[in-house]
């Protein structure tokens, strides 16, 4: 079974520019979850699909967005990009019924410049 | 809002040790637990979870972790670590009926000497 696969693997970009991140989760799983692992931070939730539908949002600015596709595979996008927004951004997915875990992929590194 | 602590940021241990990380989360209601883990260079991976039931959970490569309510902790534990289980390890609560919101713990990462 292929595992939830993250592109791009890294990603480098300057202040003010616009990054997409995408992501494509485990064939039947219908629930795609966003975090940033910055340094220092932690993980730290970011937003939760399910359905295409935007389901659940972590404390970060609106900057920060993100859709789902009929696919079930999903693309965070980060506006205005600021230096503090380098960090790796996992995704992971699950299936939407009951207490599923979440499994994650390698994750996309942003370095912002 | 339901939050994770984890109180030791770096472990360093000898192959054959005992392992206890500590785990604590603040939440009033019914919680999932899990404990990820992260091999240098590689995802995270589930090592374990409780949801319900044996408040003693065991996981894979040895590990269990045990639920006490009463102290709102979840601590892992493995009788005797390997050089392979260098790692780092995050507990993560999400609440029951929360809209999935996984939150976790800032991570401990284990260092165990040959």
């Amino acid at each position: 079974e292929a595992g939830v696969t993250q592109s791009p693997t890294h990603l480098i970009k300057t202040r003010g520019q616009q990054a997409t991140l995408r992501c494509s989760p485990i064939s039947g799983h219908t629930s795609v979850y966003w975090y940033q692992q910055a340094l220092g931070l932690g993980l730290q939730f970011l937003l939760w699909y399910d359905e295409g539908e935007e389901r659940n949002r972590g404390n970060f600015p609106p900057r920060f967005s993100g859709r789902q596709f009929p696919n079930y595979s999903s693309e965070l996008n980060v506006n205005a990009l600021e230096l503090e927004d380098s960090a790796l951004y996992l995704c992971a997915s699950s299936f939407r019924t009951g207490n599923q875990p979440q499994h994650f992929g390698d994750g996309t590194r942003l370095s912002i410049l | 809002a339901q939050s994770v602590s984890q109180h030791n940021h770096h472990v360093i241990l000898s192959e054959a040790a005992s392992l206890e990380l500590g785990c604590n989360y603040s939440y009033g209601g019914t919680v999932n637990l899990f404990w990820y883990v992260q091999y240098p260079g590689q995802h995270l991976q589930l090592l374990l979870k409780y949801f319900s039931g044996d408040p003693l959970v065991k996981g894979i490569k040895g590990f269990e972790a045990e639920f006490i309510k009463s102290k709102f902790s979840f601590n892992l534990r493995k009788p005797s670590v390997q050089w392979s289980d260098t790692a780092e390890y995050f507990c993560a609560v999400n609440a029951v009926g929360g809209y999935q919101k996984v939150t976790f713990g800032t991570g401990t990462k284990l260092q165990v000497i040959p």
